[in-house]
């Protein structure tokens, strides 16, 4: 079945910093694959999502691309704040089915 | 964009006593509503899966008489927790799914304490 694998959190990074969050994927076919957010004490919030091969998903300064040939799917960017420290999941999606969740990486950024 | 209300936010009840969490899409019809399990420091846990009139699908170990779940409109499902022990408390998350098939919309959460 489908899998996701994240990178072994927790990640600490100084402000401004470069952040790459590796997420890797097992799956047959074209799923999409999404990145979501979760800060303290909330829900998750969708980050940003490819449908596609070679598709790059992006929001607030993050960026993903959607790599079918390394069956990847790394979070980036390239500076880093405070703000930023939360805890990421990478997740595969199919139509008409549950989501596949990685087991999330936590990221905390020092001032 | 789709947004998703979970109610309670956070609510704290005695052990034995059953506890109701409502989620509910509020821009969009949920055809399938989601409920997952967030144990601290940890990745989502699937409970079970919704379909507006239609009974829930839970996942392997989830007990369906402790944790009852209703999806009787395309706005509103609700989990009940019934008979409440202080290992129930937990993050509790819902989700909901539009009839375009495969994103999910996230509630924000539900903290859940036993005492």
């Amino acid at each position: 079945g489908d899998s996701v694998t994240q990178m072994e959190g927790p990640v600490t990074l100084s402000e401004e910093a470069f952040l790459t969050i590796n997420c890797t994927y097992t799956a047959t076919g074209y799923p999409s694959l999404f990145w979501y957010v979760q800060y303290p004490g909330e829900g998750l919030q969708l980050l940003l999502k490819a449908t596609k091969a070679d598709d790059k998903g992006s929001n607030k300064g993050f960026e993903a691309t959607y790599r079918k040939e390394t069956t990847s799917f790394h979070l980036e960017k390239g500076s880093v704040q405070v703000s930023d420290s939360a805890v990421y999941f990478c997740a595969l999606g199919r139509y008409g089915q549950n989501f596949v969740f990685g087991p999330g990486t936590r990221l905390s950024v020092l001032p | 964009g789709a947004v998703v209300s979970q109610h309670p936010s956070r609510v704290i009840c005695k052990s034995g006593t059953s506890v109701k969490i409502e989620c509910r899409s509020l821009d969009f019809q949920a055809t399938t509503m989601f409920w997952y399990r967030q144990f601290p420091k940890q990745s989502l846990m699937l409970m079970a899966t919704s379909n507006e009139g239609s009974k829930a699908t839970y996942e392997q170990g989830v007990e369906k008489d402790k944790f009852l779940i209703n999806h009787a409109s395309l706005t509103l499902s609700t989990l009940t927790v019934t008979s409440a022990h202080p290992e129930d408390s937990s993050f509790y998350i819902c989700s909901a799914r539009g009839q375009e098939g495969y994103e999910q919309y996230f509630g924000p959460g539900t903290r859940l304490t036993v005492t």
